[in-house]
């Protein structure tokens, strides 16, 4: 099966660390951008951060920039996404998403079910 | 940045009519880099359209999305008990990539 499974959420005291992955399968996971978006509770779709396929590129949103990385191991097929500095802000249910960027059109495919971060003390 | 607003915030209607989703950006957006999602409660989002126009796999054709540059539409022809959701719209012509904040079409 086309699949993206997350990982690594959990509770977090503010200024903690995390990092979340996203395990890939059912495609050429190498071939791929990839996207992590975020909904914090009640909220709205937050796109954070993204990577090109050989990780030459990486883009974020203005508010997590200097805190979070974004980074993939093309070998097993995973994405990660390591959170520093952590807010309560923060929280949120964070998404794995696959980018589609070909033939002049671009979108997010395939999506994972989440995993949740709380930030708390 | 491109700014994404969704109207109405909530809309009211009963299984059968018809619903009509608006989504405009603050700068214009090709038509191969708008897309549509819908999600339900406790899911994770589902790609509806891409490309303004074009159904995603397995998507019915009661689903269409018309528009261009700034001004987008969602149309759902005639509500069926599974399409009482919250749809979002999408830009990906540039960084930050944004998301309007939701259109919610609820049972009236």
């Amino acid at each position: 099966d086309v699949q993206l499974v997350e990982s690594g959420g959990g509770l977090v005291q503010p200024g903690g660390s995390l990092t979340l992955s996203c395990a890939a399968s059912g495609f050429t996971f190498s071939t791929y951008w990839m996207s992590w978006v975020r909904q914090a509770p009640g909220k709205g779709l937050e796109w954070v951060a993204n990577i090109k396929s050989d990780e030459r590129e990486k883009y974020y949103v203005d508010s997590v920039e200097g805190r979070f990385t974004i980074s993939r191991d093309n070998a097993k097929d995973s994405l990660f996404l390591q959170m520093n500095s952590l807010r309560a802000e923060d929280t949120a249910v964070y998404y794995c998403a696959r980018d589609f960027r070909y033939d002049a059109k671009r979108y997010f495919d395939l999506w994972g079910r989440g995993t949740l971060v709380s930030v708390s003390s | 940045d491109i700014v994404v607003t969704q109207s109405p915030g909530t809309l009211s209607l009963s299984p059968g009519e018809r619903a009509t989703l608006s989504c405009r950006a603050s700068q214009s957006v090709g038509s191969g880099y708008l897309a549509w999602y819908q999600q339900k409660p406790g899911q994770a989002p589902r790609l509806l359209i891409y490309a303004t126009s074009s159904r995603a796999t397995g998507i019915p054709d009661r689903f269409s999305g018309s528009g261009s540059g700034t001004d987008f539409t969602l149309t759902i022809s005639r509500l069926e008990p599974e399409d009482f959701a919250v749809y979002y719209c999408h830009q990906y012509e540039s960084s930050p990539l944004t998301f309007g904040g939701g259109t919610k079409v609820e049972i009236k």
